[in-house]
């Protein structure tokens, strides 16, 4: 059973460009998460998704950012004209319906805004 | 505003020591508390868990106590081996999780 992917690992953009970012959750799983990790510090929650639906994205900046959970397909966090800020690690985590809590975390995508 | 504070940032420990991490929360909506252990590189990996209407549970040498009362939970790594240091994040969770800000523990062979 494939634990939760991520693509791509790193990432590097210029400022202004977009960045996309994909998460496969783990297979039966149906809620996804995303979390952000500044260097050298905890991780912080930005939102929390079902298919179709955005559950609770009250840790996502208001402005740049998005995120969606298709029907078929990975989720995908968006960010569109980075700014060096936004460089860090970001992580997705997945559940199962029966077990919201436990969350599984994948291997992250490391993005470095130039 | 940090909703969980980890203590301490860092420490060491000789091979076969107990490794100690205590965290404290205020919100007391939170209903389960998992500890995640990270190696550099990679993402956070669920180690043990616990819910509030229990106060210890162990899984092999990770022992965690929790204390309603009080609102903290600690983490104790018994018999604490080198492939032990990482960074170590306790989490508290309703549907989110928060994460305090990460403990790194050295194990000295």
């Amino acid at each position: 059973n494939a634990g939760v992917m991520q693509n791509p690992r790193h990432l590097v953009r210029r400022r202004g460009q977009e960045a996309r970012l994909r998460c496969s959750p783990m297979k039966g799983h149906s809620h996804v998460y995303w979390y952000r990790q500044l260097p050298e510090e905890g991780l912080k929650f930005m939102v929390y998704l079902q298919k179709e639906n955005i559950i609770d994205e009250s840790g996502m900046p208001k402005e740049r950012f998005s995120a969606e959970f298709p029907k078929e397909g990975p989720s995908i966090l968006r960010i569109q004209q980075v700014v060096r800020g936004d460089s860090a690690a970001y992580f997705c985590a997945s559940s199962p319906p029966s077990q919201r809590d436990e969350q599984f975390f994948g291997p992250g995508t490391r993005l470095t805004v130039l | 505003q940090q909703q969980v504070k980890q203590s301490p940032q860092s420490l060491i420990v000789q091979k076969g020591g107990i490794s100690i991490i205590n965290c404290a929360y205020e919100n007391t909506a939170f209903d389960y508390f998992p500890w995640y252990q990270q190696f550099p590189g990679k993402g956070p990996a669920l180690l043990i868990a616990i819910r509030p209407d229990v106060s210890e549970k162990k899984e092999g040498r990770f022992t965690i106590s929790f204390n309603k009362s009080a609102k903290q939970f600690s983490l104790h790594i018994m018999d604490s081996q080198p492939g032990d240091s990482a960074t170590y994040f306790c989490a508290a969770s309703t549907n989110k999780l928060s994460f305090g800000a990460g403990t790194t523990v050295t194990v000295r062979a």
